[in-house]
């Protein structure tokens, strides 16, 4: 099935800096998610993007989606080891309801 | 329930077996997804239950899976005659018909030897 173009692919970086990442489709989505998922635990849903241009926060988390609706990002702030995991996007086209997801960003946090 | 749950947690086969693994959605939710996770790779889609009609199968790697839904309740995915290739961790989601939010199980690790 068709997946997005997630990036970067993985990141390391130290406590108390931002992180940013994207996802990029060919294809424009009515719905952008994003996910974290935990060593051994299933995806948890983060951030629901339902309009292009919308930017929302979750605590440190911030994501938008682009106004293309071909692309949304996920930054978080002040990153702090908890945030250690697997981050995926996933849109949802206008029609149908197949969820696409991104391949995938792996987050270290040097303490 | 309050979240997707997924049994067995962990399941270990020998290869030729056949293998059940049973999903329960959030009460309400309509749609009902499963999808495979192998080792450090993202999330493959296998199968989409929404409501009374077909399901969408277009993600089924093979005819060795298949997969069941009783109206809007529990589902199972059926592995026959289990490969070593299959071993990876299978994930169900559910979502409502109001909102594009897919909610996952803690998944299945299966391990074939």
């Amino acid at each position: 099935g068709q997946q997005l173009n997630q990036s970067p692919q993985s990141m390391f970086i130290q406590e108390g800096e931002d992180v940013s990442m994207n996802c990029t489709s060919s294809s424009i989505f009515n719905t952008w998610l994003w996910y974290k998922q935990d060593p051994g635990e299933g995806p948890v849903l983060l951030i629901a993007l339902y309009k292009a241009g919308e930017l929302t926060s979750n605590g440190r988390l911030t994501a938008q989606f682009g106004i293309t609706r071909k692309d949304s990002f996920l930054n978080i702030s002040a990153s702090i080891p908890s945030d250690v995991g697997i981050y995926f996007c996933a849109g949802v086209p206008n029609t149908g309801n197949q969820f696409y997801f991104g391949t995938g960003t792996s987050l270290t946090v040097i303490p | 329930g309050a979240g997707v749950s997924q049994s067995p947690s962990n399941k270990v086969t020998e290869k030729g077996k056949d293998v059940e693994l049973r999903c329960d959605p959030i009460s309400g939710h309509t749609a009902l997804y499963w999808y495979r996770q192998r080792l450090g790779q993202g999330l493959e889609f296998l199968i989409y239950f929404q409501g009374n009609s077909a399901p969408d199968k277009s993600g089924l790697p093979s005819d060795r899976f298949s997969a069941e839904r009783t109206g809007e309740s529990v589902s199972t995915l059926t592995i026959q005659r289990t490969q070593q290739e299959d071993s990876a961790v299978y994930l169900c989601a559910s979502s409502s018909e109001i909102y594009n939010e897919q909610f996952f199980g803690p998944g299945t690790r299966l391990t074939v030897l």
